[in-house]
């Protein structure tokens, strides 16, 4: 089966920049999704396709693609980002899906 | 507004039955694919299963295929979920999420979520 890989845990100063990559084979397939997860909460979309960002989403969440690796970026990161954030993609049947192993996001 | 509220979780002996439900408001519930979505105590999301929005196709992740049953409602915009021959690990929140494109990635994601049920199968 298709697996995501992430990093457990990213630090950030407020207001500097910080990548989330997460990496799998079918994301050469596939494009990703982005959710952030905040304690005690259900998880939100920030970011679909090649570089789309929901309703309500700041623009200082982008996303982006590269081979087997998918991004997200949070430029000028704010307090509020503190959380655990997810990739999300389909497997090679295209009708399962996989999330990523998870990133928790510290900002400092 | 635009909300999914998911009901019937509990506590539950290993090997009993539980069905879980969810009820969508707001949005053409009937031409959306939706999805369960678990996520165990302290662990990360786990993708459950999928139906699409006739209810015709369905997909289970290998660890409850055989086990779980995903239904829908259209005339209700209802979610359904029947758990059988519960495990410990099948403890988790259990949340309802919809599926914004289920045919292109590009256009894809789970755009709505409810806020959970928790199911518990104690040792």
């Amino acid at each position: 089966s298709s697996e995501l890989t992430q990093d457990p845990a990213v630090s950030v100063a407020l207001g500097q920049t910080v990548r989330i990559t997460c990496q799998g084979d079918i994301l050469r397939e596939y494009y990703a999704s982005w959710y952030q997860q905040k304690p005690g909460q259900a998880p939100v979309l920030v970011i679909f396709g090649k570089n789309n960002r929901p309703s309500g989403i700041p623009d200082r969440f982008s996303g982006s693609n590269s081979g087997n690796t998918a991004s997200l970026t949070i430029t000028g990161a704010q307090a509020e980002d503190e959380a655990d954030y997810y990739c999300n993609s389909r497997d090679s049947s295209g009708y399962h899906y996989v999330f990523g192993t998870g990133t928790k996001l510290t900002v400092l | 507004q635009v909300q999914l509220v998911e009901s019937g979780g509990s506590v539950v002996q290993p090997g009993r039955s539980l069905r879980l439900s969810c009820a969508a408001s707001g949005f053409s519930f009937s031409t959306s694919a939706m999805n369960w979505v678990r996520q165990a105590p302290g662990k990360g999301l786990e993708w459950v299963a999928l139906i699409l929005r006739d209810g015709s196709n369905k997909f289970y992740a290998d660890s409850v295929k055989d086990r779980f049953t995903i239904s829908r409602n259209n005339f209700k915009n209802t979610l359904d979920l029947e758990m059988n021959s519960l495990r410990t690990e099948d403890t988790a929140i259990y949340y309802c999420a919809r599926d914004k494109d289920v045919y292109d990635s590009s256009r894809g994601g789970f755009d709505i979520w409810g806020q959970g049920t928790m199911v518990n199968v104690p040792s």
